[in-house]
């Protein structure tokens, strides 16, 4: 069935190194891939995405590449800095908007 | 100033009981969802409508039953509830549902006594 699966439950950088979270999919037909960052007791706040039609996607720090051979794609963040720290989740969507999240990614940024 | 106004933010509910999650978005988008965060499973989608019909449900229990009034409304009713039914629910909503940014809710934190 449908899954994606979320390679790190946890990560931990210094900061000024770059991270690096790792998704897999199974479904061949999903076309759009959305990041989300959640912060302790918050909602989810969009980050970055990328469309089947492109292989990477880039804004500011955040760089996501797309492997659609493989069904894996990931979420590079460089220079990180102490309000990086969340929990990220990658997602994919699949028929009528749904979105299948991977089970999250604490990420903390050591000082 | 938020979007998607999800009320209550905290709700208690006695076990049996019966309780609506109130969901309104002002972004004059046509397609909304709810999904469930619990420890259990971390983010799991329940229902998502496009012009107030609905279009998928994966949501076994008929005791969720979403609610639109309104095109902009998606509220989400809940019967006979269950301690297992302790999560915070986001209502989502976007324009359109293919390969499109999904914007999120606050969520309502709903604990089952």
């Amino acid at each position: 069935g449908e899954k994606v699966e979320q390679h790190e439950s946890t990560l931990s950088v210094r900061e000024g190194d770059s991270a690096v979270i790792n998704c897999t999919y199974t479904d061949t037909a999903s076309s759009y891939f959305p990041w989300y960052k959640q912060e302790a007791g918050k909602s989810l706040h969009f980050v970055i995405d990328i469309r089947s039609n492109v292989d990477r996607k880039q804004s500011q720090r955040l760089t996501v590449l797309l492997d659609k051979k493989a069904k894996r794609f990931s979420l590079h963040i460089t220079a990180t800095q102490p309000e990086d720290s969340a929990i990220y989740f990658c997602a994919a969507i699949y028929n009528q908007g749904k979105l299948i999240f991977g089970q999250g990614t604490k990420l903390s940024i050591k000082p | 100033d938020p979007k998607i106004i999800q009320k209550p933010k905290y709700l208690v509910a006695v076990t049996g009981s019966e309780k609506i999650l109130i969901c309104e978005q002002y972004l004059g988008h046509n397609a909304m969802y709810w999904y469930r965060q619990s420890a259990k499973k971390p983010l799991e989608f329940m229902f998502s409508y496009s012009y107030q019909k609905l279009m998928d449900n994966q949501t076994a229990s008929s005791r969720f039953q979403p609610q639109s009034s309104k095109k902009n409304h998606l509220d989400l009713q809940i019967t006979a509830l269950k301690p297992d039914d302790s999560a915070t629910y986001f209502c989502a909503s976007s324009q359109g549902q293919a390969n499109t940014e999904v914007f999120f809710g606050k969520g309502t934190r709903l604990t089952v006594v």
